[in-house]
């Protein structure tokens, strides 16, 4: 089945303490994105990439980073979480950049406290 | 600067009571508008695009038209299935490429 696995599916952590939320996608799509989804603000995008070894910022990268060492993985890695980062987490992927929907995993729900 | 709007933020219908969405933008170079479906619990899931305006797409009871400024989602006859929140996102041109808005979306409710 074509899909988009993220994990965990629920995370509490405590603040300042590392994480990594892993991404995989089975479909060799090129495109890779990162989004949060807070209330009232709809998704907002943290990082992509549009192939391996291509990262790029989005709208909200300030304290995630990420990497694409292999075209199926991209895993978002928070290296000192902060309680303003408590938000639900998306994956998704595309097979090109431009006119392509996205496809989604079904999502993390990370608690910093 | 860039902006998608959804209105309204909330939707309450009966059953068979037919009704629109609406996804207003402000974007120069727009490469595409896309609708998804969210349920509680999941990721958006894709729907329709529409590359420009007069464009129309139909799947079931909805049908998604894009007009230079906008793009409309209606439901004819909706089911209680039908219940979640509607997300619209834009791609358009920016500086040294391209990037999608999304939409704050609409949460629909269809009452049995």
């Amino acid at each position: 089945e074509a899909q988009v696995t993220q994990n965990p599916r629920y995370l509490i952590t405590v603040t300042g303490k590392k994480l990594t939320v892993t991404c995989s996608q089975n479909m060799n799509h090129e495109y890779m994105s990162w989004y949060r989804q807070d209330p009232g603000l709809g998704l907002r995008q943290i990082y992509y990439s549009m192939n391996v070894e291509a990262t790029d910022k989005g709208d909200v990268p300030e304290g995630y980073k990420v990497s694409r060492k292999e075209k199926r993985n991209f895993p978002l890695i928070l290296e000192s979480p902060s309680p303003n980062q408590t938000s639900l987490y998306f994956c998704a992927s595309s097979p090109r950049v431009l006119g392509s929907p996205l496809h989604f995993g079904n999502g993390t729900r990370l608690t910093v406290t | 600067e860039d902006q998608v709007t959804q209105s309204p933020e909330a939707l309450r219908l009966q059953e068979g009571e037919s009704s629109s969405l609406n996804c207003s933008y402000t974007v120069s170079g727009l490469r595409g508008l896309f609708w998804y479906r969210q349920d509680p619990g999941k990721g958006p899931e894709f729907l329709f695009t529409l590359y420009s305006a007069g464009e129309e797409k139909e799947k079931e009871r909805l049908k998604a038209t894009l007009t230079k400024k906008e793009s409309f989602l209606h439901i004819t006859a909706p089911k209680p299935e039908d219940s979640a929140t509607y997300l619209c996102a834009v791609q358009a041109r920016d500086t040294g490429g391209f990037k999608t808005i999304f939409g704050a979306g609409t949460r629909l409710f269809v009452k049995a």
